[in-house]
């Protein structure tokens, strides 16, 4: 079956540790992205990559990396500098840049301890 | 600056009738909507989609509206039934070469309730 998997599910972390996030698919899609849900918030965009290595700022890269070495592999590293790390953290896919369906994966929830 | 707002948190209906689901936008560069339905601790799913050269698309039990004078779209469901509980968010964005999927804008979730 196609589709994205995001691991681990669930994360802790503490105070001034980096963590990476995991996202593959295998949907033979160029572009990827890693968007942040907050409670009662909508969904706003960290990093995309439209192709293998390269990827563009969100609306809120600042305190996160990333990398597109495969096509189907874009992690997202939540580094010590990201303020509010806390949140729910969703990868997601689409055929290309200029498709705007958007394919997710299931979610992982980081708490910062 | 909000650009897509849903601006009912919940919404509570009974299985059977219509849910009806509202989404506004500001940005008139706008011409595609989409929306998502998610369950919790899942990413969101595709459900249905517009462009602005249509006002209604219609999909089995959905179907979107789209007032573009009104800035205004909506989602109904007929019949609404207990599987629909879900957070529904409404997304936009203007077509290529002004946005593409990067560009997606999405409203903060409206959660339907389907009581039995």
């Amino acid at each position: 079956d196609g589709g994205i998997t995001q691991s681990p599910k669930y994360l802790f972390r503490k105070e001034g540790q980096n963590v990476t996030l995991s996202c593959e698919q295998n949907l033979n899609h160029d572009a990827m992205y890693w968007y942040r849900q907050d409670p009662g918030q909508g969904l706003r965009l960290i990093y995309y990559s439209q192709i293998v290595n390269d990827f563009q700022k969100g609306d809120i890269a600042e305190g996160y990396s990333v990398s597109r070495e495969k096509k189907e592999s874009f992690p997202l590293t939540v580094t010590s500098a990201q303020k509010n790390p806390t949140a729910f953290y969703l990868c997601a896919s689409s055929i290309s840049l200029h498709i705007g369906e958007l394919f997710f994966g299931e979610g992982s929830r980081l708490t910062v301890l | 600056d909000q650009q897509v707002k849903q601006n009912s948190p919940s919404l509570s209906v009974q299985e059977g009738r219509i849910s009806i689901l509202n989404c506004d936008y500001t940005n008139s560069m706008f011409d595609y909507f989409l929306w998502y339905k998610k369950y919790p601790a899942e990413g969101p799913t595709f459900l249905i989609s517009i462009s602005s050269i249509k006002d209604k698309n219609e999909d089995g039990r959905f179907t979107v509206f789209l007032n573009k004078s009104a800035k205004h779209l909506s989602l109904h469901i007929v019949p609404s039934q207990p599987g629909d509980s879900a957070v529904y968010f409404c997304a936009a964005s203007s077509r290529p070469p002004q946005g593409g999927s990067e560009k997606l804008v999405f409203g903060k979730g409206t959660k339907l309730t389907v009581n039995p």
